[in-house]
């Protein structure tokens, strides 16, 4: 069972568009948060939100956790060959204890000069 | 600046032998998990401790073992590789938010 899907799984786009990515789940998250990992790396945190209806900025990323904490997406403005790389949501489950996280498959987006 | 050290970055082992892998970090982070990742089924934990000699099995804890003898260090162990145990392994910490991982070991059974 898939608790956090994540859409699109592959995004290929050319330097300069706009992207979103979106991050879904049937299950309430008391905090959810977005990774970057590059290739022969480990994930990077990127962003936490924790109140439902937050959005944070990061630069030209934008992070929005829906209001009934059940979601949320990510958008990049403008995007840059620096962007490329696998962006994962991973969610903490209202009562899991021990910062355990539940991680969706990730998105691979790729932008090309 | 702070860090989660994997102590190999790329390992190739034999069919039945028993495999350790290391990490430490330096935060002092109460928890520490060790994840595999696998194209198309993304990160998958394997097991993780709350504390010293504490652990608590993840989600596919099969053909694994893990050891916390010392509160910034996290072994996972193989007890008999397999060829499907050929992955992406990544150790993280966590205070309350967010994990800090380390650079992963790609480990190759044959």
């Amino acid at each position: 069972t898939q608790l956090l899907k994540q859409s699109p799984q592959f995004l290929s786009i050319q330097e300069g568009e706009n992207l979103t990515v979106y991050c879904n789940s049937s299950s309430v998250f008391s905090s959810l948060q977005w990774y970057r990992q590059e290739p022969g790396e480990g994930p990077v945190l990127l962003v936490t939100v924790v109140t439902g209806g937050e959005v944070k900025k990061l630069k030209r990323l934008t992070f929005q956790f829906g209001d009934a904490r059940k979601d949320s997406s990510l958008h990049i403005t403008a995007a840059q060959p620096g962007d490329t790389g696998l962006y994962l949501c991973a969610g903490a489950k209202s009562g899991t204890s021990y910062g355990k996280l539940t991680f969706g498959q990730g998105t691979i987006l790729t932008v090309h000069p | 600046d702070v860090k989660v050290t994997q102590s190999s970055r790329y390992l190739v082992k034999r069919t039945g032998e028993k495999v350790f892998l290391e990490c430490v970090q330096d935060m002092d982070h109460e928890n520490m998990f060790w994840y595999r990742q696998d194209p198309g089924l993304g990160l998958r934990l394997i097991y993780f401790s709350y504390d010293v000699k504490m652990k608590e099995k993840g989600d596919i804890p099969e053909g694994y073992s893990v050891s916390r003898e010392k509160k910034e260090r996290f072994s996972l162990i193989l007890e008999s590789a397999s060829t499907n145990q050929t992955s992406m392994y990544l150790c993280a910490s966590s205070a309350r938010y967010g994990y800090t991982f380390g650079s992963g070991t790609r480990l190759t059974v044959v």
